[in-house]
């Protein structure tokens, strides 16, 4: 059975940095696409991030030159660091299996993330 | 990217069927056959309900589908049941390793 269990979530002030962990069971992370997904308090679903098997990354603009998607193949588990937090990265962070035929069909329970001073 | 834009709400009564319209534009629902859709029960993950434009995923009731004409696609549901009250995001690949969700539908069964 798929599994995703993400940690990591916090409070942290506005400029500063943390780092999502998402420990995956049933499957093995490097042979799957993997996603970010966020979700801000009572708003909707937006994409952020996904590393591909073969280890290639992509970031929404909102993202990008601030977070890194990454994982520990040894450990079967996918990370997102987060740096320069802003207000508006406030949001509850979902890890996603990401099937190669761009759709999301496993999710973790989520870690919310608050950017506040 | 821009959301895709959906209806803030809809509603109806058990038994009945409701439709939620999705629209995009001609670089991503139009694009490609990628659209799914997902729904959210409060403080729960999303689940995925349809994927590729209508295809459903195994243990998902039939009462759901979907489908698309152009920049805009739908998710239907039939036999509306007390369970199926949650929210529901539309999601489109746009190319260039990116997606686009909906702004999100919420949908309540009278």
């Amino acid at each position: 059975e798929v599994q995703l269990v993400e940690s990591g979530g916090g409070l942290v002030q506005p400029g500063g940095s943390l780092r999502l962990s998402c420990a995956a069971s049933g499957f093995t992370v490097s042979n799957k696409y993997m996603s970010w997904v966020r979700q801000a308090p009572g708003k909707g679903l937006e994409w952020v991030s996904v590393i591909y098997s073969g280890g290639t990354t992509y970031y929404a603009d909102s993202v990008k030159g601030r977070f890194t998607i990454s994982r520990d193949n040894s450990k079967n588990t996918l990370y997102f660091q987060m740096n320069s937090l802003r207000a508006e990265d406030t949001a509850v962070y979902y890890c996603a299996v990401t099937r190669t035929e761009y759709y999301f069909d496993s999710w973790g329970q989520g870690t919310l993330v608050t950017v506040s001073s | 990217q821009s959301a895709l834009t959906q209806p803030a709400s809809v509603s109806g009564s058990p038994g009945q069927s409701i439709t939620i319209s999705c629209t995009g534009t001609s670089s991503d629902v139009g694009s490609y056959n990628l659209v799914s859709w997902y729904q959210q029960h409060p403080v729960k993950a999303p689940k995925l309900m349809i994927y590729e434009d209508n295809k459903r995923p195994s243990g998902v009731s039939n009462r759901f589908s979907g489908s698309k004409s152009g920049n805009t696609a739908s998710l239907t549901i039939s036999g509306l049941q007390a369970e199926d009250e949650a929210d529901y995001y539309c999601c489109s690949y746009a190319g260039s390793s990116t997606w686009v969700f909906g702004g999100g539908t919420k949908l309540t069964v009278l």
